[in-house]
């Protein structure tokens, strides 16, 4: 099974300051059709999770577009250009080639400073 | 709005069996028989796992299942009810978890294999919690 790895596992931010987090899988995710098959999700406090970018840098449905995507192969990264409060939660990485399994990253925690 | 309701979640004994079900409204473009169904579950404190999903029946209705349970999880469908299922039989101590339903995308490249799957509606999940 693919292996996904993120750091950091906690991330601390202010309001409106940047965050970026990294995800590695352990072998490329990136298909012979040009796409990168990695998905981004959060889960807030209590909720379930939500999707937020499909093929390594499309923005789900209502999505700020404070977020973004990026990043090919076995490196992906999801960056905040402004943090809120209401972005806090879990953000997994799942990679979605090497399947079955989905398998997702251990999780970022963001949280408020 | 596109909802999905998971039910049927509750305390069960090790070694038994207990139904989960997966209930679907509010799909204005095409209904709930067009979608993809997956399942994952999240132990308490820990991250997500994925356990299976069921096509479409225009896909095949065909399954797909995580090895770890793969010989105890069944994953079934009723469109005309708009409900998928997870049969569990043989439940573990290792299965307290919530349990979620999603909606399944599907991406097509024109070759089968090219297929991309991604999770865009979730249900506020079930939980079950085996003890004795």
């Amino acid at each position: 099974d693919i292996v996904m790895t993120q750091s950091p596992i906690s991330l601390p931010v202010s309001p409106g300051e940047p965050a970026s987090i990294s995800c590695r899988s352990s072998q490329s995710l990136l298909h012979g059709n040009g796409y990168n098959y990695l998905d981004w999700y959060l889960q807030k406090p209590g909720q379930s999770p939500q999707l937020l970018i499909y093929l390594g840098s499309n923005r789900a449905s209502g999505v700020p577009d404070r977020f973004s995507g990026s990043g090919s192969g076995t490196d992906f990264t999801l960056k905040i250009s402004r943090v809120e409060a209401e972005d806090v939660g879990v953000y997994y990485c799942m990679q979605a080639l090497h399947t079955p399994p989905f398998t997702f990253g251990p999780g970022t925690k963001v949280d408020i400073k | 709005e596109v909802q999905l309701v998971e039910s049927g979640g509750g305390l069960v004994q090790p070694g038994r069996s207990l139904r989960l079900s997966c209930t679907g409204s509010g799909f204005t473009f095409g209904d709930f028989g067009e979608y993809g169904i997956s399942w994952f579950r999240q132990a308490p404190g820990k991250g997500l796992e994925w356990l299976g999903f069921i096509r479409s029946k225009a896909n095949g209705g065909t399954t797909e299942n995580a090895a770890s349970v793969k010989d105890r999880f069944t994953i079934s469908r009723d469109d005309s009810k708009s409900i998928a299922y997870v049969q569990m039989n043989s439940l573990k101590i290792e299965d307290t978890a919530i349990y979620y339903c999603t909606r399944v995308q599907v991406l097509k490249f024109g070759v089968p294999h090219w297929d991309y799957y991604y999770m865009d509606v979730w249900g506020k999940g079930t939980t079950v919690t085996v003890s004795s």
